[in-house]
């Protein structure tokens, strides 16, 4: 299997502009994540799905950030207006949840730089 | 509120002894842990996992120590190879109640020197 895919894997925009962040997890698997990686907060979760539904969206920083599967193959993570402090490495992860285990696969990480 | 804290940023260990990660949490529901190592301009993979009625799980040359009481896990690398230099990272879940969400710890980055 190819893994989880990302893309693009840079970006770099000016303030104001929307941003969107893709994802292919990997087949088979029923729950995806979306992950923020920063110096200070380190990596911190900002919503996952599980069956293409989102389930846990606390960690959404503000409006300006939404996320949608619209099948199992396929997710975004869009910022609209993008700004500075949106700057990151953003990981998605899938992974196969049963009562035994759980495993999450993660991306590569798409770097984001808002200038 | 920090749930999961890796209170060492960085570690720094000579080639063939025993590497030794530590992992403070808060919250005594977590009942899943896992560690994943991560490399610059890759995704953090996953390394080894226990589960909350486990106190030891081993692979390898990597064992998980987990200390309910104290609310600690360690994970050790014995022994230690260059190749292992990475990020680590501990997280924690509360795996029958939410399936899937992990907290992450901050990391901390081992230098395995030869």
């Amino acid at each position: 299997d190819a893994g989880v895919i990302q893309s693009p894997r840079h970006e770099v925009t000016e303030m104001g502009q929307e941003v969107t962040l893709r994802c292919k997890p990997i087949s088979g698997h029923n729950s995806l994540f979306w992950y923020r990686q920063t110096m200070m907060r380190g990596l911190e979760l900002l919503i996952y799905f599980n069956n293409n539904v989102p389930i846990d969206d606390s960690g959404m920083p503000e409006d300006r950030f939404s996320a949608k599967m619209p099948n199992a193959s396929f997710s975004t993570l869009k910022i609209q207006p993008s700004e500075p402090r949106d700057s990151a490495v953003y990981f998605c992860a899938s992974s196969l949840w049963d009562r035994d285990k759980d495993t999450q696969y993660f991306g590569p990480g798409t770097r984001l730089t808002v200038l | 509120d920090q749930q999961v804290k890796q209170n060492s940023p960085s570690l720094s260990v000579q080639e063939g002894r025993i590497s030794i990660l530590n992992c403070d949490y808060t919250n005594s529901m977590f009942d899943y842990f896992l560690w994943y190592k991560k490399y610059p301009a890759e995704g953090p993979t996953f390394l080894i996992s226990i589960s909350s009625i486990k106190d030891k799980n081993e692979d390898g040359r990597f064992t998980v120590f987990l200390n309910k009481s104290a609310k600690h896990l360690s994970l050790h690398i014995v022994p230690s190879q260059p190749g292992d230099s990475a990020v680590y990272f501990c997280a924690a879940s509360l795996f029958y109640n939410q399936g899937g969400k992990l907290i992450f710890g901050q990391g901390t980055e081992l230098s395995v020197k030869p």
